[in-house]
């Protein structure tokens, strides 16, 4: 399968651990986007990063909150400490390079905190 | 900041019937791209159409089709003859440049469509 590979599909965690959301984007891509999707609701944006590179933090919440893309394996998105109000899907998308190109979306993570 | 809103939280539809799906943006730019997603239940993010805000011909995609209205910054879904497996939500989004380097796309709250037999 050459499209985004997000992994854990479903991550159970209880309130104060870590999470940690991976995203392997499809082969060729090397920009990711983050995105997290809570309950009835749309996607918002969270993050964009290049390899090595964060590039727009801006949707990112100010604590807890990390995101990665280093030059070798996937990106990780990275939850400390997690609350029940983290409970949400993310979802990762890449793309191939700069300017504007469509974003191709992984499968997401569902995340429930206990 | 863009916003996206699609009014109809939830539809329904006849099979082999027409459906559209309403939406409207909000935006200062003039530069900018317009997207359909369904997510079935299995919750993937499937591409149905996209839009570029500088080409006045609306897109089309087999059954779905678009009515683009960018002065009254519509952007309307329609899906002919309807099947049981475009029973799923639909997320109208937005992307443009955001100044700080990515093209994010912003979304709507979604409408859930079901496709009655």
């Amino acid at each position: 399968n050459a499209g985004v590979m997000q992994n854990p599909r479903h991550l159970v965690r209880r309130r104060g651990q870590e999470a940690r959301l991976r995203c392997s984007p499809m082969k060729g891509h090397s920009h990711v986007y983050w995105y997290r999707q809570l309950p009835e609701e749309g996607l918002k944006f969270m993050v964009y990063l290049q390899k090595e590179n964060i590039i727009d933090e801006s949707g990112m919440p100010k604590e807890r909150f990390s995101a990665e893309f280093p030059k070798e394996g996937p990106s990780i998105l990275r939850i400390q400490q997690v609350v029940r109000g983290d409970s949400a899907a993310y979802f990762c998308a890449s793309s191939p390079g700069q300017g504007f190109q469509p974003q191709h979306f992984g499968d997401g993570t569902r995340l429930s905190i206990l | 900041a863009q916003t996206v809103t699609q009014s109809q939280p939830e539809m329904s539809v006849q099979e082999a019937e027409t459906v559209t799906l309403s939406c409207t943006y909000d935006t200062s730019e003039n530069n900018y791209y317009l997207f359909w997603y369904k997510q079935p239940p299995s919750r993937q993010m499937i591409l149905v159409i996209r839009q570029e805000a500088y080409k006045q011909q609306n897109a089309t995609e087999n059954r779905f089709s678009v009515n683009f209205q960018k002065a009254a910054k519509s952007f309307s879904l329609k899906i002919s003859d309807s099947q049981l497996g475009d029973t799923a939500m639909y997320f109208c989004a937005f992307a443009a440049y955001s100044g700080a380097g990515s093209y994010q796309l912003t979304f709507g709250k979604g409408t859930k469509l079901s496709v009655i037999p």
